[in-house]
């Protein structure tokens, strides 16, 4: 199994809501990591887990947050969002959290902040 | 925050012909990698070309390093409709510790082939 998965695909939420992303692989990649990508610009790193503790956070808002219950698994909690939140946000993992590696993303969630 | 650039930001060509985009960054690096984006989809990995490598070729796909300039190129040969998407380069560039903990992306090319 070489796949990312991400659910849902599409999510539409109000800034008081309270929603999860959530992230799946089975390739036993032990980095993984969580990007936010606005249309036509590259992916903007979020965070990264190592081993499932939190390796890197590049300055995210406390609105986000990552959660890693086990290797296989990546969440992202969000909560009071605002509109210029609205972004893909894609999941990807690898084999090690060194760049040493590719990096495998899943299809990405479509989040619309209202 | 992003050392590369690509450049055309924009390329569109004609069913057939090559296609040629180009990365350039700004520090020392230990590989350097592209990836395909489709249209609001996720990225996909084509190649990754290591710092003391100068050329790769993975099917129609053929990447030079020049770690001199400090840039690499895509070339992708015989271009299908299909190839139609964005292509980002990452580096992964060493931190001030030695580290290399994560990717540097560059803006992108969006490239369009008509049929």
């Amino acid at each position: 199994d070489t796949e990312v998965t991400q659910t849902p695909k599409h999510l539409v939420m109000g800034m008081t809501n309270k929603k999860s992303l959530k992230c799946e692989q089975h390739m036993g990649h032990r980095a993984m990591y969580w990007y936010k990508q606005k249309a036509k610009k590259p992916p903007e790193l979020m965070f990264v887990y190592s081993y499932e503790k939190l390796s890197i956070n590049e300055s995210v808002p406390s609105r986000f947050s990552p959660e890693c219950p086990n290797s296989s698994l990546l969440n992202l909690h969000l909560h009071a969002l605002q509109p210029e939140d609205s972004a893909l946000y894609l999941c990807a993992s690898s084999l090690r959290i060194a760049g040493y590696n590719e990096q495998f993303f899943g299809p990405g969630t479509r989040l619309t902040v209202l | 925050s992003q050392q590369g650039e690509e450049d055309p930001q924009a390329l569109s060509i004609q069913e057939g012909e090559n296609a040629t985009m180009n990365c350039s960054y700004k520090t020392s690096i230990n590989n350097l990698q592209w990836y395909r984006q489709n249209s609001g989809r996720g990225l996909v990995h084509l190649i990754l070309i290591r710092s003391n490598e100068r050329e790769k070729h993975s099917g129609r796909l053929r990447v030079t390093l020049d770690t001199s300039k400090k840039s690499s190129s895509l070339l992708i040969t015989a271009s299908r409709a299909a190839d139609t998407a964005s292509y980002f380069c990452a580096t992964a560039a060493l931190d001030n510790a030695g580290n290399n903990r994560k990717l540097i992306w560059g803006l992108g090319t969006s490239l369009a082939v008509n049929p």
